[in-house]
């Protein structure tokens, strides 16, 4: 059974400073989305990686990740209140009983930005 | 493009009643349609997984007499949470992939917000 693992699930940090999310995923997986999530609201994607070493970056986020560890980070560069959001990590695998590729999500990391 | 329209985004209804949510991908076929169930300050549990034109599989520990789905076409999905009480009252998320391989991501609906009083 596939386990995603997210860390830390809270994260309160100041405006400014730098942080890293981690994920870690139990199973050799095909590839790896981070979303974010607002308040009452659905996911928003962020970030898809695909291969061992990919790294994206979008504003004052960027993600990488490395399939031998089987780990992914999120981070976060000078941090602003706007980044406030839960962030999830999930992995996307074939799921045999089911015959699809399914999304397998983190607990998520609930972040406060504070000025 | 790839949008997924979730509609009604909020349902304030009675015990007892129940309730339809429809998922629409609007500018793609969606061959597979999720849907998912968050609890306050929690993840998304996925409920079940609906393929086009067949019946849907769900996940260990969800009943498919209380949340029935239907994927009668390629477009369209719907969960119907059937004489909801106050313990269905949860945060709902549909999504949709182009096809059944993993390299189309999924696209996720606005969600829709059920209270059962």
């Amino acid at each position: 059974e596939l386990k995603v693992e997210q860390n830390p699930l809270f994260l309160s940090m100041q405006e400014g400073k730098n942080y890293t999310i981690y994920c870690n995923y139990s199973t050799t997986s095909d590839r790896l989305y981070w979303y974010r999530q607002d308040p009452g609201k659905s996911l928003e994607s962020l970030f898809v990686l695909l291969s061992n070493g990919a790294v994206k970056q979008e504003g004052r986020l960027m993600a990488s990740l490395d399939t031998k560890a089987r780990l992914s980070t999120l981070h976060i560069t000078a941090a602003v209140h706007d980044l406030s959001a839960t962030y999830f990590c999930a992995v996307d695998m074939l799921r045999s009983g089911a015959g699809s590729y399914q999304l397998t999500f983190g607990k998520g990391t609930k972040l406060s930005v504070i000025p | 493009g790839a949008v997924v329209s979730q509609h009604p985004s909020r349902v304030i209804c009675k015990s007892g009643t129940s309730v339809k949510i429809e998922c629409r991908s609007l500018d793609f076929q969606a061959t597979t349609m999720f849907w998912y169930r968050q609890f306050p300050k929690q993840s998304l549990m996925l409920m079940a997984t609906s393929n086009e034109g067949s019946k849907a599989t769900y996940e260990q520990g969800v009943e498919k007499d209380k949340f029935l789905i239907n994927h009668a076409s390629l477009t369209l999905s719907t969960l119907t949470v059937t004489s909801a009480h106050p313990e269905d009252s949860s945060f709902y998320i549909c999504s949709a992939r182009r096809g059944a391989r993993g390299n189309q991501p999924q696209h996720f609906g606005d969600g829709t917000r059920l209270s059962i009083l």
